[in-house]
């Protein structure tokens, strides 16, 4: 069964920490992997990764993806109160049908 | 500036009752897809188009139906309104596939 997992589930941290978000994935006909930060309402998008170990970079925000491990890690450099959000995981599979994982709720504490 | 809209933005309906939530988008984009957010499931696939006249079944479809009459517009409807559909829906379009999907502001569903 297609799944995609990840961990911690959840996270506090202190401003300035560096923090490290995982996620695997077990998908037939990987397309995709994306991460979306989602804060009150809409999920907004971060980054789209399709390629092993190129790394997407945005700011304080970077992100790889392991094919041979079938995982992705997000990182946030110099957290900030406004990186508190959700953090979502969705692997694109079988023509464009996107599984998400359950996401990790970070908390930034001044 | 193009964008996506969901209505209503709360509901609150009995279970039995047709429920239909509207999506709206004026990115003119050819996928459009609604998901269910509940807690511990993230977030996961109901229905999705790819064009129009055409539509898809996703993880979690029983009880719901969408119909793709223009580019714009993808409405879902509850066709007979259970207690465990109450949830928080999603409305995302993208522009084609390998493209991050934009989402809606979502609609809160309660079925009572």
């Amino acid at each position: 069964e297609d799944k995609v997992v990840q961990s911690p589930l959840s996270l506090v941290v202190h401003e300035g920490d560096t923090v490290t978000l995982n996620c695997s994935y077990e998908v037939t006909n990987f397309r995709s992997l994306l991460w979306y930060k989602q804060e009150k309402k809409a999920p907004t998008f971060l980054f789209m990764l399709t390629s092993s170990g190129i790394e997407k970079k945005s700011g304080r925000l970077s992100s790889i993806l392991d094919k041979k491990e079938l995982s992705s890690i997000l990182n946030i450099t110099a957290t900030q109160t406004g990186d508190s959000a959700i953090y979502l995981c969705a692997v694109e599979h079988n023509n464009n049908d996107m599984r998400f994982g359950a996401g990790t709720r970070l908390t930034v504490k001044p | 500036d193009a964008e996506i809209t969901q209505s209503p933005r709360h509901k609150i309906t009995e279970t039995g009752r047709q429920v239909t939530l509207a999506c709206h988008q004026t990115w003119n984009h050819n996928n459009m897809f609604w998901y269910r957010q509940d807690l511990g499931h993230g977030l996961r696939l109901i229905h999705y188009s790819y064009g129009v006249h055409d539509t898809n079944k996703g993880e979690v479809s029983d009880g719901y139906s969408v119909s793709r009459s223009n580019t714009e517009d993808l409405p879902l409807t509850l066709e007979s309104a259970a207690s465990s559909q109450t949830s928080v829906y999603f409305c995302a379009s993208s522009e084609t596939f390998n493209q991050p999907q934009h989402f809606g502001d979502g609609t809160r569903l309660s079925i009572l």
